[in-house]
């Protein structure tokens, strides 16, 4: 079980946008402004999509975009394409003491 | 290009010992936080251990301390994970990460398995 709550999974076609929720505490999520995203494809490392909520590193389209409001943070993919069809985690920093927390993942699927 | 590559992961039985190691290229290592993170099975990744640019601050989640020790070696670029007493449910796929002074992660290693099992 993890830390943090993400839908299993989420699915839009082409060029429509999806949005993936994070759910955590005032003690992860809400607390910290320190919300990042990483999308992962099968046998590869994760990679770094949005950290900080809502910055994205260079080299990340700007189609991704993510946001926060009190306990939940939101992954937002608009202009979906085929390779964006990957598994989405969330993480938070928690403190001092838990340091990071995860989200399980979230499948986006494109139709 | 940054790498990150863990070795050392195996079978252990239960109240043994391992030593993870994560080496580091294409990037000065000894100027960033390292952590790492682990995931059984079926299960959500955990947060386990953090070290300092210096190695001076350390930092385990509560269900590995005292058991478990995070170093580094700058002059290696090589960050260590030291396990001791290990448990059953120690038994995961353990990556290491650096740290983007954000409390994000911007490299993954791909991960080495650890399976504590008699």
């Amino acid at each position: 079980q993890s830390a943090l709550t993400q839908p299993r999974s989420v699915s839009g076609s082409p060029g429509q946008s999806v949005t993936i929720s994070c759910t955590g505490t005032s003690n992860d999520v809400g607390g910290y402004n320190f919300v990042s995203w990483y999308q992962r494809h099968p046998g590869k490392a994760p990679k770094l999509m949005i950290y900080d909520v809502s910055k994205r590193p260079s080299g990340v389209p700007d189609r991704f975009s993510g946001s926060k409001s009190g306990n939940t943070a939101s992954l937002t993919i608009s202009g979906l394409q085929a390779e964006d069809e990957a598994d989405y985690f969330c993480c938070s920093y928690a403190g001092s003491f838990i340091n990071s927390v995860f989200g399980p993942g979230t499948t986006v699927t494109v139709l | 290009e940054v790498q990150l590559v863990e070795s050392g992961g195996g079978l252990v039985q239960p109240g043994g010992s391992l030593r993870l190691s994560c080496t580091a290229s294409g990037f000065t290592f000894s100027n960033y936080w390292m952590h790492w993170v682990r995931q059984a099975a079926g299960k959500g990744l955990v947060w386990v251990s953090l070290i300092s640019p210096d190695g001076s601050t350390t930092r385990h989640a509560d269900s590995v301390k005292g058991r478990f020790t995070i170093s580094r070696d700058n002059a290696k670029n090589t960050l260590y994970l030291q396990m001791n007493s290990l448990r059953i449910e120690d038994t995961a796929l353990y990556y290491c990460l650096r740290d983007t002074g954000d409390w994000s992660f911007d490299y993954w290693g791909q991960g080495s398995l650890v399976t504590v099992s008699s």
